[in-house]
């Protein structure tokens, strides 16, 4: 059973074109929500954290929201460098142990044409 | 402040072979976590050390084994190579590991087995 569920897998944008990316989660116990974007060929880079529902942060043309089963990262006006695999990951206290330890989502595929 | 740096970069193997992975985590971060990567299903767990100690495992098979030294420097090791073991692994790092904690990711070993 996935304990956290991205979508849509892939997505594609005008430049301009402004969307959201959805990551649902059935932990409880949530201690922290992460979002990473990846690049072909690298590691995930650390984008944001989320502790409580309610909570928004945001990051030049991104902006994550979270609520108790899900979290929205939101992209306006998306440039082609946007174009990357955002994850999503929970750290979760039903879970064990959660020292060093993130469930991750399989990403949503972003892709931004001029 | 030099990131997380694993070596080799690419791995090329055949089965039944043994491999190590090395992993030099952020000057002061204590904690290092090994997750693999494959596109069936994305970024998994495998274990977390701190101070040369494993305190978290993921469910793999114990062909996957790992170490951490005193400058908390990471290897981690797969004996007995199968086709399936082809992935990118992935090291992590922060300060303690602990609740809340982002990751700091490294650029990946691709491992290919053949």
């Amino acid at each position: 059973e996935d304990q956290v569920t991205q979508s849509p897998e892939a997505l594609r944008l005008q430049e301009g074109e402004s969307s959201s990316l959805n990551c649902s989660y059935t932990v409880s116990g949530l201690r922290g929500l992460f979002w990473y974007r990846q690049d072909p060929g690298k590691g995930p880079e650390f984008l944001f954290t989320l502790y409580s529902a309610g909570e928004e942060k945001e990051k030049e043309r991104l902006k994550a929201t979270l609520t108790k089963k899900e979290s929205f990262l939101h992209i306006t006006a998306p440039k082609p460098e946007d174009s990357a695999t955002y994850l999503c990951a929970v750290q979760a206290s039903d879970r064990g142990s959660t020292l060093g330890r993130l469930y991750f989502g399989r990403g949503t595929q972003l892709t931004v044409w001029p | 402040k030099a990131g997380v740096t694993q070596t080799p970069r690419y791995l090329i193997k055949t089965r039944g072979q043994q491999v190590t992975l090395s992993c030099s985590p952020i000057s002061g971060h204590r904690s290092v976590s090994w997750y693999q990567q494959t596109p069936g299903q994305g970024l998994q767990f495998l274990f977390e050390y701190f101070s040369e100690t494993q305190r978290n495992k993921g469910n793999f098979p114990g062909r996957f084994s790992g170490r951490q030294f005193s400058n908390s420097r990471s290897e981690m090791n797969v004996s007995t190579l199968e086709l399936g073991d082809s992935a990118l692994y992935l090291c992590a790092s922060s300060f303690a590991g602990g609740p809340n904690e982002k990751l700091f990711f490294g650029s990946g070993t691709q491992l290919s087995v053949l």
